[in-house]
């Protein structure tokens, strides 16, 4: 899997975007950028993905750069609850391929 | 519809002793994967079952094993533990057909002692 690279923390006031950042320069073309997040003390829940296109759904935006080289996800309104580490993984999207996990980036909502 | 269980969700245990982990996978999932998170890092896989046998292995030695139920549950087996052993264990269950994402538990905090 192609490795991400992400800055290891962010702050972000409440009501405001939040735009998480992610590198990925030696993404291959049938791999997917994929986006987890982990609350304290809880299992990655799974964010959105995408190939090429950008992508929305009731929990946040996926922007992939045209070069797919790089990718960020949007936060529109971030609200305490949001407060994760966020992780940005590539993949084949193929049955049993595993999500390889960098380090991510911890994202701390103030009020 | 249940998500992924997984139990205990804490455990203490004394060097050398084993340890066995439990899941059940969400509904419909057939696919089981585990991976050990240290404290302040990602998750690390360490392997994966499917139709009952071990389908892919991550960079963990054979104190590791495991083992899928006809019912896709899944244990983790950990032998002769040690100190690094101490971890937050993740339980992650999927499909082999279809949407490929993966739905995981909120795991299970295993002390070495």
């Amino acid at each position: 899997d192609a490795k991400t690279t992400q800055p290891p923390s962010m702050d972000c006031a409440e009501g405001r975007a939040a735009n998480l950042p992610c590198n990925h320069s030696t993404i291959s073309g049938n791999e997917y950028v994929y986006w987890y997040r982990q609350i304290h003390s809880q299992g990655p829940q799974y964010i959105i993905h995408g190939l090429k296109n950008n992508e929305t759904n009731e929990m946040a935006s996926l922007i992939i750069t045209e070069d797919r080289k790089s990718s960020t996800l949007i936060l529109p309104h971030a609200t305490l609850r949001d407060t994760a580490v966020y992780y940005c993984i590539v993949r084949v999207e193929a049955a049993g391929n595993k999500l390889t996990f960098g380090g991510g980036t911890r994202v701390l909502v103030k009020p | 519809d249940a998500g992924v269980t997984q139990s205990p969700t804490h455990l203490i245990k004394t060097r050398g002793q084993q340890v066995t982990l439990r899941c059940s996978p969400k509904s419909g999932h057939d696919t089981v994967s585990w991976y050990q998170q240290a404290l302040g890092q990602g998750p690390q896989f360490i392997f994966q079952y499917y139709e009952e046998e071990e389908r892919q292995r991550g960079n963990f030695p054979d104190r590791f094993s495991g083992h899928q139920f006809p019912n896709y549950s899944s244990e983790l087996n950990v032998n002769a533990l040690l100190l690094g052993d101490s971890a937050l264990y993740l339980c992650a269950s999927s499909l082999s057909q279809g949407y490929y994402g993966y739905t995981f538990g909120s795991g299970t905090r295993l002390t070495v002692v």
